[in-house]
């Protein structure tokens, strides 16, 4: 069976500082790669995934991930986070069956 | 265009009542996923469609949860005698099938007292 675990639940962090969420899963076989986000009072929502071919991947809003097959690790990343991040971040894996596998998610908080 | 759309938005119920979740998935997308997120944690995976059938079911977790897709669009996730432990916010999604993105619903949230 596959699992994600998302290394921290809580994150705060001030405006324009450097965001790293950790990610990693456990599947043997080839996997795709999902960032979700749920911003305050709205629905899940796609921010980047992998599939094949360069392993950084770019999504909206200034979101990369790189997805490293040797640490079974899929970290999303951004430079300088802005107060409108506030959101819960949820790392999933797709791999062997259709239906996703989530992790527990990080809920980041950007204070002004 | 319109996306995945979910009713009711709220349900309360007491434990042993029945309830029905309703789905609509985005306009032409053949797959249809329930997911369940109780608090605290990431969504679970629950039953998956491909057309009217249901592709893999292995995420229900016993024989209470019952899921159809009579047309192959509009689902209906079914729960019978409800449990304290079955409060939880319920997703769809849908998407074109295979690895294509899957796009999330709303949410029911469902509190059984």
């Amino acid at each position: 069976a596959q699992s994600v675990s998302q290394h921290n639940h809580h994150v705060i962090l001030s405006e324009a500082a450097s965001l790293e969420l950790g990610c990693n899963y456990s599947y043997g076989g080839t996997v795709n790669l999902f960032w979700y986000v749920q911003y305050p009072g709205q629905h899940l929502q796609l921010l980047l995934k992998y599939f094949s071919g360069d392993p950084l991947v770019k999504g909206i809003k200034g979101f990369e991930a790189e997805f490293i097959k040797s640490k079974f690790s899929f970290n999303l990343r951004k430079p300088s986070v802005q107060w409108s991040d506030t959101a819960e971040y949820f790392c999933a894996v797709r791999g062997g069956a259709d239906g996703l596998t989530f992790g527990k998610g990080t809920h980041l908080i950007i204070q002004p | 265009g319109a996306g995945v759309s979910q009713t009711p938005s709220n349900k309360v119920t007491e434990k042993g009542k029945y309830v029905e979740l309703r789905c609509d998935p985005i306009s032409g997308h053949t797959a249809l996923y329930w997911y369940r997120q109780s608090l605290g944690q990431g969504p679970e995976f629950l039953i998956y469609f491909q057309g009217t059938g249901a592709a893999d079911d292995s995420g229900l977790p016993n024989d209470r949860f019952f899921a159809v897709r009579p047309e192959g669009s509009v689902s209906t996730l079914k729960i019978q005698r409800t449990e304290r432990g079955d409060s939880a916010v319920y997703l769809c999604a849908s998407s074109m099938g295979g690895p294509d993105t899957q796009y999330f619903g709303p949410g029911t949230r469902l509190t059984v007292l």
